[in-house]
């Protein structure tokens, strides 16, 4: 079965510095990984995706991802965290059998500290 | 121009009540969603559409009873209303397998 795992349920960060948010992945198969972001009270909005090709994969607001399939990791990164950019992250990977659902890791809070 | 739009944000309702919650996607995606989101923040799929045919039920409760009178509306019907299901329910929908999901802005819904 696929699945994600985000072994962080908060991360800290002071502004201006770089901020990793971790997820490793399992997967049969090549896998179809994204991450989204969830502001307060508000919906899922997609930043970035990979499907194939470049490991690094650029997205919205100056996020980055980078798929390594060695360590079946699709971590976030941002080279100068912002306080904006305070927020609950998810990753996802699609489950490409028949049924096409998107399956979420628990979240990582990230919390950017002025 | 909303692209995937939820209707009523905001529910509160008493136990044993039925409710519906609506989503229509202007985007014109071929596939729609509903996910649940618990106290935890944990996500979850609840039910997946392809043109209007059900393709996931992922062991919902039946008084819980999605509708889909065309590809662009996804209706989420609950009979029988229990504490449990205060949740946020989010709406999606998606063009292709492989690309991401558009999400709604989301239903509170709170039973009392």
């Amino acid at each position: 079965a696929q699945s994600v795992a985000q072994p962080e349920d908060q991360v800290n960060v002071a502004e201006g510095n770089p901020l990793t948010v971790k997820c490793t992945y399992s997967v049969s198969g090549n896998p179809y990984l994204f991450w989204y972001v969830q502001y307060p009270n508000r919906g899922l909005q997609f930043l970035l995706k990979y499907i194939t090709g470049d490991n690094l994969v650029k997205g919205s607001y100056g996020f980055e991802a980078e798929f390594n399939k060695s360590q079946t990791s699709f971590h976030l990164k941002k080279p100068s965290a912002l306080v904006s950019d305070s927020a609950l992250y998810f990753c996802a990977v699609r489950d490409r059998g028949n049924t096409d659902k998107l399956i979420f890791g628990t979240g990582t809070r990230l919390q950017v500290f002025p | 121009d909303t692209a995937v739009s939820q209707t009523p944000k905001y529910l509160v309702t008493q136990m044993g009540n039925d409710k519906s919650i609506k989503c229509e996607q202007n985007l014109g995606h071929d596939t729609m969603y509903w996910y649940k989101q618990d106290s935890k923040k944990f996500l979850k799929i609840m039910f997946s559409y392809n043109n209007k045919e059900l393709i996931i039920n992922e062991t919902v409760p039946n008084r819980f009873s999605p509708k889909s009178p065309d590809k662009a509306h996804l209706n989420l019907h609950i009979n029988s209303l229990e504490l449990g299901d205060s949740a946020v329910y989010f709406c999606a929908s998606s063009p292709r397998i492989n690309t991401e999901a558009f999400f709604g802005q989301g239903t509170r819904l709170t039973v009392v």
